[in-house]
């Protein structure tokens, strides 16, 4: 199973650019990254995936070193709204297969005004 | 959009007790999925549905089993529940189709038992 290891908090201000670090040194040659977010009493809701390099949405960043080992989700100019828990999640669903899904503990991204 | 419902956000059981947890979500989706969620151990998968009557295990299934008799429907199954199984639930589903990992959750269910 890929492991995956997130910082526990993280805190920033208003209007700052947020990076918070996924490390997943086994992930497998199949394996999609992928971010969610929790805010409390509700299910995660998916922010982004991808495989390699950078992908981008209207929501977030992701960057993905060549060697995989690690990602990183960016989120622009937070506000407090973006108070939640950021899961990191590697894996892929295949029908049929045990193939794992791995959530990271999560990293609580408390936005300060 | 994608509506995954559980039956029950908040529950209470005694220990021995047989629990039943029931998702239905509403948009034909092949996949779903059951979790576990404990404060700094994050989600852990405990099965894993790919279609109706198919089953997977996933990280945890010890002490649980699940069913899958129509599509949108999957629950999961505490034959005898014990403390330890104190814990929110949370059920997702996915449509085989997808181009991603994506899931769609539920609001979850936080079950004590006494």
């Amino acid at each position: 199973l890929a492991k995956t290891t997130q910082p526990i908090s993280m805190d920033s201000y208003e209007g700052q650019e947020v990076n918070i670090t996924c490390s997943h040194n086994n992930i497998a040659t199949n394996d999609y990254i992928t971010w969610y977010q929790q805010f409390p009493s509700q299910g995660p809701r998916f922010i982004i995936q991808g495989y390699k390099t950078k992908v981008t949405n209207e929501v977030a960043s992701l960057f993905i070193p060549a060697d995989r080992k690690s990602s990183t989700l960016s989120l622009p100019r937070v506000s407090l709204s973006d108070t939640a828990v950021y899961y990191c999640l590697v894996g892929v669903i295949l029908s049929g297969s045990a193939r794992q899904l791995t959530f990271g503990s999560g990293t609580q991204l408390t936005v300060l005004p | 959009d994608v509506k995954v419902t559980q039956s029950s956000r908040y529950l209470v059981k005694r220990t021995g007790e047989k629990v039943f947890l029931e998702c239905v979500q509403d948009m034909d989706h092949e996949n779903m999925f059951w979790y576990r969620q404990d404060p700094g151990l994050g989600l852990r998968l405990i099965y894993f549905s790919y279609d109706v009557k198919m089953k997977e295990k996933g990280d945890i299934p010890e002490g649980y089993s699940v069913s899958r008799e129509k599509k949108e429907r999957f629950s999961l199954i505490l034959e005898s529940a014990s403390t330890n199984q104190t814990s929110m639930y949370l059920c997702a589903s996915r449509t085989r189709t997808s181009a991603n990992n994506e899931q769609f959750f539920g609001p979850g269910t936080r079950l004590t038992v006494l």
